[in-house]
């Protein structure tokens, strides 16, 4: 399984963008990446997956490079209410139902 | 969006008591799992379980622990002889396969188990 490394935190600005990056040096060529977010004493909550180039959806967009060894989630404009944990994923891709395996995370603080 | 569903919220034991943590996964999904997080620390996969059997499971899940989907709707798992290094939220999810980009693990809200 490609080991992923993220920060362990980041803090904000209420309605700046904030950008996490993930690097997966050695993720295989199947290997899907997946940003799941998790609030205090809740479930992780899938955000975005991609395999390259760029992805966006309502909630953020996620960039990958031309060599897959990095990614970086984009949330647009933050608010207080995404304080959360971000995790970084690296696998086949969750339509395969293989199981899900986390790291630590990135723990975002938005502030005033 | 739908939802995948876990009673109780809070689960208070004593050692060596079992448990057990009821989850009631989304209606259409084929793919079940367990997951624990001790407070502080990583997620942790315990168990996936797919047409009436578990298709893998962690170091973790040993013989104590045991899971079943006992009707059509409820996915449970039971810890047989509570330890205080249970103690954990857990969480279960739920899945469909696709070949979608989209496709994705719902988690359920987790339930608090706290063993003194």
């Amino acid at each position: 399984l490609a080991k992923t490394t993220q920060p362990i935190s980041m803090d904000s600005y209420e309605g700046q963008e904030v950008n996490i990056t993930c690097s997966h040096n050695n993720i295989a060529t199947n290997d899907y990446i997946t940003w799941y977010q998790q609030f205090p004493s809740q479930g992780p909550r899938f955000i975005i997956q991609g395999y390259k180039t760029k992805v966006t959806n309502e909630v953020a967009s996620l960039f990958i490079p031309a060599d897959r060894k990095s990614s970086t989630l984009s949330l647009p404009r933050v608010s207080l209410s995404d304080t959360a944990v971000y995790y970084c994923l690296v696998g086949p891709p969750t339509g395969t139902a293989s199981k899900l395996t986390f790291g630590t995370g990135t723990r975002l603080q938005v502030t005033l | 969006e739908p939802e995948v569903t876990q009673t109780p919220s809070h689960q208070v034991t004593q050692m060596g008591q079992e448990v057990i943590l009821r989850c009631v996964p989304i209606s259409n999904h084929l793919y079940f799992y367990w997951y624990r997080q001790i407070l502080g620390q990583k997620v942790e996969f315990l168990v996936s379980f797919y047409n009436n059997e578990i298709s893998e499971k962690s170091e973790i899940f040993d013989d104590q622990f045991s899971v079943e989907r006992p009707d059509g709707s409820n996915f449970t798992l039971k810890i047989r002889s509570t330890k205080l290094e249970d103690s954990a939220m857990y969480f279960c999810a739920s899945t469909i396969p696709t070949s979608g980009s989209d496709s994705k693990q719902y988690f359920g809200p987790g339930t608090r188990l706290t063993v003194t």
